[in-house]
């Protein structure tokens, strides 16, 4: 069966460093998000990619934030300048259409210390 | 902002017995509901989404309900087993156009006991 898969599985930055969170979707889908869970609170949206450009973005992704989709396949998610409270577990996600339900990464879990 | 609860947070079922559980999301602006089962250490995983009041949608013992004019959701496990022990979230897609974010709740945590 077709995976999302999210490299890498967990990173440990230092604060005010740039992280880049790769994803690579599903290759017939459409559709691309980034999630994120920080420990015991609910899953938030971040961003959402439709034909290769920003569809809807949470209050969340503010400019510290940006996404890309370089060469076609990859899907990946820069925080330019990490703060304490950007660590979580980022999830990337692809679907066909808003009708389908999502297939997730397994995550990445991120740590700023 | 949306606001999706699930109830309750966590439940012990006794392997066998059936059990069901809530969400429940404003009905306006509503688009489509999401469920996703979660076990440890693996990534959601899709189950159904419903789009149309009285939606009922079935999988193979898992199944759902949606009312959306009263705005709540039903997932049902028929005959439990221990491999449905996972965390169970829905998610609320709002309407507009394009790819909008869903918005999830905080999930119910499901035991089975053998």
């Amino acid at each position: 069966e077709p995976e999302v898969t999210q490299t890498p599985s967990h990173q440990v930055t230092q604060m005010g460093q740039e992280v880049i969170l790769r994803c690579v979707p599903i290759s017939n889908h459409l559709y691309f998000y980034w999630y994120r869970q920080i420990l015991g609170q609910k899953v938030e949206f971040l961003v959402s990619f439709y034909n290769n450009e920003i569809s809807e973005k949470s209050e969340i992704f503010d400019d510290q934030f940006s996404v890309e989709r370089p060469d076609g396949s990859n899907f990946t998610l820069k925080i330019r300048s990490t703060k304490l409270e950007d660590s979580a577990m980022y999830f990337c996600a692809s679907s066909r259409d808003r009708n389908y339900g999502y297939t997730f990464g397994s995550g990445t879990r991120l740590t700023v210390v | 902002i949306l606001n999706v609860e699930q109830s309750p947070q966590s439940l012990h079922v006794q392997e066998g017995d059936s059990t069901n559980f809530t969400c429940s999301f404003p009905s306006s602006n509503f688009y489509a509901l999401h469920w996703y089962r979660w076990e440890t250490a693996k990534s959601p995983e899709a189950l159904f989404v419903m789009t149309l009041n009285g939606d009922e949608k079935k999988k193979g013992r898992i199944s759902a309900t949606l009312n959306t004019k009263e705005g709540y959701s039903y997932l049902y496990i028929k005959g439990s087993q221990p491999e449905d022990s996972a965390t169970y979230l829905c998610a609320l897609g709002a309407s507009g156009g394009g790819a909008d974010g869903l918005t999830f709740g905080k999930g119910t945590h499901l035991i089975i006991q053998p």
